[in-house]
C-alpha cells in the first residue's frame, strides 16, 4: 500500500463549480503538506503549502489539513477551464528531509466552459 | 529568471543501454532533486544533491546514479537501461533543500 492515495479520476465539473480534491495518508510523521499542479507535458508547478493541521487560503484555492483523519483537501473556487490539469498531493516528514517527497498519483481534472 | 532546463526533452534508448540526462537549476539554486514519474506509479523520488553531495536517496537500484557539478548542474545516469525505466524524469531545484521546488519540464525516456 502506498503511503498516499489519492482519487486518479477523471474529475469532470462545469466551469465556475467549487472543486474538491482529496488525499489520504498513512504515515503519522507526515508534518508538511503539499498541492501541486501539472499541465500536460509540463512538470509540476507548486500551488499551496502547509504545515500541521489547519487551513491556508490563497486566491481562489484553499488547502485543509486534518492530522487526526490523515487527510487533506484542495477546494478551488470559481473553476476556470485554465484549472484543467492533474493535480497532484506531496507531503514530507519534515522541512529538511532534502525533498524526498512522497507525492500522490494525481487527480486529472478537466474544466469545461 | 530562466527556469529549470532539461535536456534532452525526448530520448530513446534500447534495453541494456545507458543514458545521461542533464539538469540545469535556475541560477542561484544549489539544491538539485530527481524524481522519476510513471501512470503506474506517480511520482517517485530519485535522489537529491546539495552542494555537489547527495544528501538524500530514493529506493532505487545501483543503475540509477546521479552527480552534481560546481556550478550547480546535475546529471543522473542510467545504466544497462529496462523497459520499466521508460517513463517522465523530473529534475527540481530551490535555493536551499527547504525551500520551494521549481521542477524542469523533463525528459520523456523510452526504452524499447
Amino acid at each position: 500500500q502506498k503511503e498516499v492515495e489519492q482519487d486518479p479520476g477523471p474529475l469532470s465539473v462545469p466551469e465556475g463549480a467549487i472543486v474538491s480534491l482529496n488525499c489520504t495518508y498513512s504515515n503519522s510523521a507526515f508534518q508538511y503538506f503539499m498541492w501541486y499542479r501539472q499541465y500536460s507535458r509540463k512538470g509540476p508547478e507548486l500551488l499551496m503549502y502547509t504545515y500541521s493541521s489547519g487551513n491556508k487560503e490563497d486566491g481562489r484555492f484553499t488547502a485543509q489539513v486534518d492530522k487526526s483523519s490523515k487527510y487533506i483537501s484542495l477546494f478551488i473556487r470559481d473553476s476556470q477551464p485554465s484549472d484543467s490539469a492533474t493535480y497532484l498531493c506531496a507531503m514530507s516528514p519534515n522541512s529538511n528531509s532534502g525533498y524526498a517527497l512522497n507525492f500522490g498519483k494525481g487527480t486529472s481534472l478537466l474544466v469545461t466552459p | 529568471k530562466a527556469g529549470v532546463t532539461q535536456t534532452p526533452r525526448y530520448l530513446i534508448k534500447t534495453r541494456g543501454q545507458q543514458v545521461t540526462l542533464s539538469c540545469s537549476p535556475i541560477s542561484g539554486h544549489r539544491s538539485v532533486s530527481w524524481y522519476q514519474q510513471t501512470p503506474g506509479q506517480g511520482l517517485q523520488f530519485l535522489f537529491e544533491y546539495f552542494s555537489e553531495t547527495q544528501r538524500n536517496k530514493g529506493n532505487f537500484p545501483g543503475r540509477f546514479s546521479g552527480r552534481q557539478f560546481s556550478n550547480s548542474r546535475s546529471e543522473m545516469n542510467v545504466s544497462t537501461l529496462e523497459l520499466g525505466d521508460s517513463a517522465l524524469y523530473l529534475c527540481a531545484s530551490s535555493g536551499t533543500p527547504n525551500e520551494k521546488l521549481f521542477f524542469g519540464s523533463g525528459t520523456q525516456l523510452s526504452v524499447l
